[in-house]
């Protein structure tokens, strides 16, 4: 298992949009849907952004939002807001009650 | 609303073993709110990503391990207490790191099994590895 693969860096300026990316193979984004995104501010527990996907719990602002195509997952999060700077995690599922993060993805809001 | 209160930030030498707590609870918290859920444990090691280490499902008290430490870690439920255990042994220094446990939301048919979607963590333990 290798962890799933994102740029370790991107930036925006505020009310701009940026989407991550998340690349993964044929035996975890590829095969499930059991894909989620975090977003995580130093000192802080990880937050659950989006799930399944694209789906958001309740409380995520729809600012956020996730998609799929074959082995790579996206986040998009649009109109930038300096508090969106923070780390951003992918994750999915990868069988056998296992899943696997991305290497993460520093976010800069210009 | 649940809650995972981790026990405290621990310093051990290179070749111990470590073992963090995390009690499980909430308002309302009923007995099937802790058997059905896996709780997993997540750590981060400084300036690394977030890795996931392996969980449980109390009722089934048959855990999960990441291969990359199957053979250091133990993961045990007490449903008594409601408190999931992680034991990590022959510790290096780059087991240095923040751990978390966190809860699965995902459910179906009554059961909550690993998927990845961890609305709920506790506060994170440091485990310090130094001589």
């Amino acid at each position: 298992q290798s962890a799933l693969t994102q740029p370790p860096s991107a930036s925006g300026s505020l009310g701009q949009s940026v989407t991550f990316s998340c690349t993964g193979t044929t035996s975890d984004i590829g095969a499930y849907k059991y894909v989620s995104w975090y977003q995580h501010h130093p000192a802080k527990a990880p937050k659950l952004l989006i799930y399944e996907i694209s789906q958001r719990p309740s409380g995520v602002p729809d600012r956020f939002s996730g998609s799929k195509s074959g082995n790579t997952a996206s986040l998009t999060v649009s109109g930038l807001q300096a508090d969106d700077e923070a780390d951003y995690y992918c994750t999915s599922y990868a069988g056998d009650n296992s899943v696997i993060f991305g290497g993460g993805t520093k976010l800069t809001v210009l | 609303q649940v809650h995972l209160v981790q026990s405290g930030a621990e310093v051990k030498e290179p070749g111990s073993s470590v073992k963090v707590s995390c009690k499980a609870s909430g308002d309302p918290f009923t007995y099937y709110d802790f058997t059905n859920f896996a709780i997993n444990w997540v750590r981060q090691a400084p300036g690394q990503g977030l890795e996931w280490m392996g969980g449980i499902i109390p009722y089934f008290n048959t855990p999960n391990y990441a291969p990359s430490f199957h053979d250091r870690v133990t993961i045990s439920a007490d449903k008594s207490t409601t408190t999931v255990y992680m034991d990590l042994r022959s510790l290096i220094s780059d087991d240095t790191a923040i751990y978390y446990c966190v809860r699965e939301s995902y459910c179906t048919s009554s059961m909550c099994h690993t998927r990845g979607k961890f609305a709920f963590w506790g506060q994170g333990t440091l485990v310090s590895v130094s001589s």
